[in-house]
């Protein structure tokens, strides 16, 4: 079974400010994990993904997330924040021999001027 | 990337009727589709999974004789609701797998918002 825990209904940040949005998963084989954003009344974007290799991965818009497998984790980060960042935010988990996605709730993203 | 369309992006129907949703790949080919559900500030819930040429499979407590899945071409997936009530108000959204080696993130649609009176 694979599931995905995002932690934070939601992350309000000052604009310019870092910010960092949570998850966790857990899977039984190996990870493929993804973020995806959501606008309103929209469909999902595709942030970026982690499949195998570097911890670190980059991302869209300036968006980045590291995949920590001691901790179950793939935190999406920001440097600094703009306020166009707000948005619903899934972080996604597919476990390999798996072909459907497991999204976490969202976390709301909340970017003050 | 890879650009996935759905069509209606609204829909109001009556009690009872049936509503027809479309899903399509535009510059690739699906053999496969995703069909997923979201209420209000909620997650996605996969519905069922399109598979051109064979049955849908759907997923636990998805009733497959409400939502009939036809995957009728590599680049089109309906979704049809029968008989809706107000509780399958929601928004429906379809995925496609990314094509190439290494690729295994799916591309979205932009929903379809629908409401039954």
């Amino acid at each position: 079974a694979q599931s995905v825990a995002q932690p934070e209904d939601q992350v309000n940040v000052a604009e310019g400010n870092p910010l960092t949005v949570k998850c966790t998963y857990s899977v039984s084989g190996n990870p493929y994990l993804f973020w995806y954003v959501q606008y309103p009344n929209r469909g999902l974007q595709f942030l970026l993904k982690y499949i195998t290799g570097d911890n670190l991965v980059k991302g869209s818009y300036g968006f980045e997330a590291e995949f920590n497998k001691s901790q179950t984790s793939f935190h999406l980060k920001k440097p600094s924040a703009l306020v166009s960042d707000s948005a619903l935010y899934f972080c996604a988990v597919r476990d390999t021999g798996y072909s459907t996605l497991t999204f976490g709730k969202g976390t709301m993203l909340l970017v003050s001027p | 990337g890879a650009v996935v369309s759905q069509h209606p992006s609204r829909v109001i129907c009556k009690s009872g009727t049936s509503v027809k949703i479309e899903c399509r790949s535009l510059d690739f080919q699906a053999t496969t589709m995703f069909w997923y559900r979201q209420f209000p500030k909620k997650s996605l819930m996969l519905m069922a999974t399109s598979n051109e040429g064979s049955k849908a499979t759907y997923e636990q407590g998805v009733e497959k004789d409400k939502f009939l899945i036809n995957h009728a071409s590599l680049t089109l997936s309906t979704l049809t609701v029968t008989s809706a009530h107000p509780e399958d108000s929601s928004f429906y959204i379809c995925s496609a797998p990314a094509q190439g080696a290494g690729s295994y993130e799916q591309y979205f649609g932009p929903g379809t918002r629908l409401t039954v009176t």
